[in-house]
């Protein structure tokens, strides 16, 4: 069974930092990864995904990485801004199934 | 495209009333997913189809929930009888395959 893990649970940083945000899946077997970010009481906003034969995505400020291999995928936000504060979700499916597996999330908060 | 299309926002009702929630996917995407979030649990899979013919099921907590798909472009979840741990967001999401995943602004749920 597919098990999706984010690490940090909850990060703090100022304005202006570069940071990155850790997920771990359990089966390599994967089609896609993709990154979500989701603002408190609303829906779920796709900002990157990723296919099994790709190694990264890049979006304006924002970088996702994948190693199949290790079962990790990283997102990179460069510089920081307040209104990236929100929760970052990661997903992936695979091993025959299109259902997306999420993990629990990172709730970033990006401090003026 | 307007996205994926979800009714009601918001749903309150007392215990024992029948819920029926609607979803529009993209034109087009050949799956459907009912996901329900909740605190405690993230994002968990009720439900999914794949040209309008559902494929995994295992995520329907009991009976008193059912879900259909009628045609390519409208789905239902209804509960029925409702309880207040049935309190919850419940997002539709849509695919074309291989593709990324589209997901509705949600219904919020409270069960009284």
């Amino acid at each position: 069974k597919q098990e999706v893990t984010q690490i940090p649970a909850a990060l703090s940083v100022p304005e202006g930092e570069n940071l990155v945000l850790n997920c771990s899946f359990t089966d390599s077997a994967i089609y896609n990864l993709q990154w979500f970010r989701q603002d408190p009481g609303k829906g779920l906003t796709s900002l990157l995904l990723i296919q099994s034969s790709q190694r990264e995505q890049t979006s304006g400020r924002l970088n996702a990485s994948l190693d199949k291999s290790s079962g990790r995928s990283t997102l990179y936000i460069a510089a920081s801004q307040p209104g990236d504060s929100a929760t970052y979700l990661c997903a992936v499916n695979g091993g025959g199934s299109e259902k997306l597996v999420f993990g629990k999330g990172t709730k970033l908060t990006v401090n003026p | 495209d307007a996205g994926v299309i979800q009714s009601p926002r918001h749903e309150v009702t007392e215990m024992g009333q029948e819920v029926t929630l609607r979803c529009k996917p993209i034109s087009g995407h050949n799956s459907l997913f009912w996901y329900r979030q909740t605190m405690m649990r993230g994002l968990e899979l009720l439900i999914y189809f794949n040209n309008n013919v559902p494929i995994d099921d295992s995520g329907m907590p009991e009976d008193r929930f059912s879900a259909k798909m009628p045609n390519a472009s409208f789905s239902t979840l209804k509960i029925q009888p409702s309880e207040p741990r049935d309190s919850a967001v419940y997002f539709c999401a849509s695919s074309q395959t291989p593709g990324g995943y589209t997901f509705g602004s949600g219904t919020r749920l409270t069960v009284v």
